[in-house]
């Protein structure tokens, strides 16, 4: 079955430095993947997407990449700031879509000042 | 305002009652979701509809029941509620396949 993984559940960062997190996948063919951000007690927050045949995207100080062949995508937040604070998630999508449109678990970054 | 909101906010219900949950978007989007987020689990889904009158099973529906009667509505009943079924679910919409998905703020959902 389909699994997606997202390398800790929690990351704590300085304030200033880039935080890096890992969303890896196996039985899974993906045709796009996306990031969303998730604040507490708030739905999840469309940040980005990124298609299979993309290697890279950028958005502001957000960085994307998708790596079909190492099945990951790296999410970058460069100079990051308390702000950011969140849990972060990936899903991913394909064929069937709907059905087969599925989130990994989060990983919560906390920025310390 | 435009958007996708879910009702009630929050809810207490006994084990073996009806509750239907509510979502309702604004922007005429053919897809919607329902998820549930548990601790451990992440969000599941629960079901999906492509359009009006066009439903399908998700990762974990027993137990639960939709309907899409109009394209900015689509419900979801707990025919029976369990326990395991206390959690927070969103519903979301999206306008095409790849899109964004648009959440809801959730309902939190507590079964005694």
């Amino acid at each position: 079955s389909q699994k997606i993984e997202q390398n800790s559940e929690a990351l704590n960062i300085q304030e200033g430095k880039t935080a890096t997190l890992t969303c890896n996948y196996t039985n899974y063919s993906p045709a796009y993947l996306q990031w969303y951000r998730q604040d507490p007690g708030r739905g999840p927050v469309f940040l980005l997407l990124i298609r299979e045949n993309e290697k890279e995207k950028r958005k502001e100080r957000l960085k994307v990449t998708f790596d079909t062949t190492l099945k990951q995508s790296l999410f970058h937040i460069t100079a990051s700031q308390p702000a950011d604070s969140a849990t972060y998630l990936c899903a991913l999508g394909g064929d069937n879509y709907g059905q087969n449109f599925v989130f990994g678990p989060g990983t919560r970054l906390s920025v310390l000042p | 305002d435009a958007g996708i909101t879910q009702s009630p906010r929050y809810k207490i219900t006994e084990t073996g009652r009806q509750v239907t949950l509510m979502c309702h978007q604004t922007w005429s989007h053919s897809y919607m979701f329902w998820y549930r987020q548990d601790l451990g689990h992440g969000l599941r889904l629960i079901y999906y509809s492509a359009a009006a009158d066009i439903t399908d099973k998700g990762e974990v529906p027993d137990g639960y029941v939709v309907s899409r009667s109009k394209t900015e509505n689509f419900p979801l009943t707990l025919e029976s509620a369990t326990r395991s079924q206390t959690s927070v679910y969103f519903c979301a919409s999206s306008d095409y396949r790849d899109s964004a998905l648009h959440f809801g703020n959730g309902t939190r959902l507590t079964v005694t």
